[in-house]
């Protein structure tokens, strides 16, 4: 158990409709990142926030949005989902980030139909 | 192109074959992350390594900096080993704290 919580951890849904992807970080780490993984790109990095602020990010689709709360849990929001939405979305985190290991949750697998 | 380069993308062996998953990347980095999927699709940080060599068990993982390559050895493998291995890294420059990931490598360990 890592320690990263992610929920819900299926979910199927219909294109053009939002979802909601939710993750809590292990106790102490202030770093939470967000990753896709698809059968055709592999793993992605999405977005990253580091005590409830924006840090980065990578291949995020406008569509797409995070944030992280006061508690340091993390949302990720998809709106109008298309079927190639469809992946698993991972949510890491880490103490600190930079080079400091990170701690992966056991993903959300998203079905667009 | 991907700038993390993994090889070989599927390996399959016998029991106790000594195993190893080969790595390499493009530009500077921090850091590079072995990481471990099994079928269910969850995934395990097994080591994150900035410089020479760590060991956990049965996994050795090695880095050369200045070629550029990684490592990822397993002793006395088991069927249990069977699962994906991926190499990440995180670049050296300012920007993304996110990891670059590697296509992964597909190991079946036979009985």
């Amino acid at each position: 158990d890592s320690g990263v919580t992610q929920t819900p951890k299926h979910l199927i849904t219909a294109t053009g409709q939002r979802v909601t992807l939710r993750c809590s970080p292990r106790s102490g780490d202030l770093s939470v990142y967000w990753y896709q993984q698809s059968l055709d790109q592999g793993l992605q990095f999405l977005i990253q926030y580091y005590n409830g602020e924006e840090r980065a990010k990578g291949n995020i689709l406008e569509r797409f949005s995070a944030q992280q709360f006061p508690d340091l849990h993390s949302e990720l929001n998809l709106s109008s989902l298309e079927l190639g939405d469809s992946a698993l979305y991972f949510c890491a985190s880490s103490v600190v980030g930079g080079s400091t290991e990170a701690f992966f949750g056991q993903g959300t697998r998203l079905t667009v139909v | 192109k991907n700038e993390v380069e993994q090889s070989p993308q599927n390996l399959t062996a016998q029991e106790g074959e000594f195993i190893t998953i080969n790595c390499s990347y493009s530009v500077g980095i921090s850091a590079l992350h072995w990481l471990q999927q099994h079928p269910g699709g969850g995934i395990v940080s097994l080591f994150m390594l900035s410089s020479g060599k760590k060991k956990h068990g049965r996994l050795i993982a090695t880095i050369n900096i200045q070629e550029k390559h990684s490592s990822l050895h397993i002793t006395a493998s088991h069927p249990r080993d069977s699962a994906v291995y991926i190499c990440a890294a995180k670049g050296s420059g300012g920007g993304a704290d996110g990891l670059t990931f590697g296509k992964g490598t597909h190991l079946i360990i036979q009985p």
